[in-house]
């Protein structure tokens, strides 16, 4: 078991360019979540999904698109990047909502210069 | 807008000392969680409470919540080294599936 994997660990992009953060739960999770850690603060929820097919914005989205074809997989699509989306990105994954968890994934570290 | 917010920031401490550290939030809630992170590392679920008077106890770290002050605590008991993290305090906001909304988190140094 696996849990939450993130791809790629590390990540520098240029001003301008997209890339694509990968995330991948093996524990029948449906609901799965992006964050991002901005140096010296909590997380900040930028999208979340409550099952396939169903997507919802969060606290900052501006910036950031997802979609969720199947349980296991949650992409996160920067597109047109900018210095402020350098941040450590997370993913999580809970079972449901309510008292339930989240596991959280080991992040992605991605720099925009 | 829910917030949280945790003191202290910061904290420095020696070992076999007692502390706790403080998580207000700004709306109702009764669900309550608990991460530890360490330094370049993913976060690690600590604790659920899930009603008011909640308590539960880990070793040597115990938290409890109360809902009607919108407080819960991390106490720590006679710290060791080990202990040493950031420790964040995070709130649902609904009962649906909004994602949690964090606290700055507490840096905890525990010095021999």
């Amino acid at each position: 078991n696996a849990g939450v994997t993130q791809t790629p660990k590390f990540r520098i992009l240029k001003i301008g360019q997209s890339m694509t953060l990968q995330c991948t739960q093996d524990m029948n999770h449906n609901y799965m979540y992006w964050y991002r850690q901005d140096p010296g603060m909590g997380l900040k929820l930028i999208y979340y999904s409550v099952g396939a097919g169903i997507t919802d914005k969060g606290e900052v989205p501006n910036g950031y698109n997802v979609s969720r074809s199947t349980t296991e997989d949650f992409p996160l699509r920067l597109e047109l990047a900018a210095p402020s989306q350098t941040s450590v990105y997370f993913c999580a994954s809970s079972y449901a909502g309510g008292p339930y968890e989240q596991y959280f994934g080991p992040g992605t570290r991605l720099t925009v210069t | 807008e829910l917030k949280v917010e945790q003191n202290p920031l910061f904290l420095s401490m020696q070992e076999g000392k007692n502390y706790t550290i403080y998580c207000n939030y700004s709306t109702t809630s009764d669900r309550l969680y608990w991460y530890r992170q360490d330094p370049g590392k993913s976060l690690e679920s600590l604790f659920v409470l899930l009603s008011n008077g909640a308590v539960k106890q880990e070793g040597r770290l115990m938290a409890s919540l109360d809902t009607k002050a919108r407080l819960s605590t991390l106490h720590i008991t006679a710290a060791v080294h080990d202990l040493s993290a950031t420790y964040f305090c995070a709130v649902a906001p609904g009962g649906g599936a909004d994602g949690l909304t964090f606290g700055k988190g507490t840096h905890l140094i525990i010095q021999p």
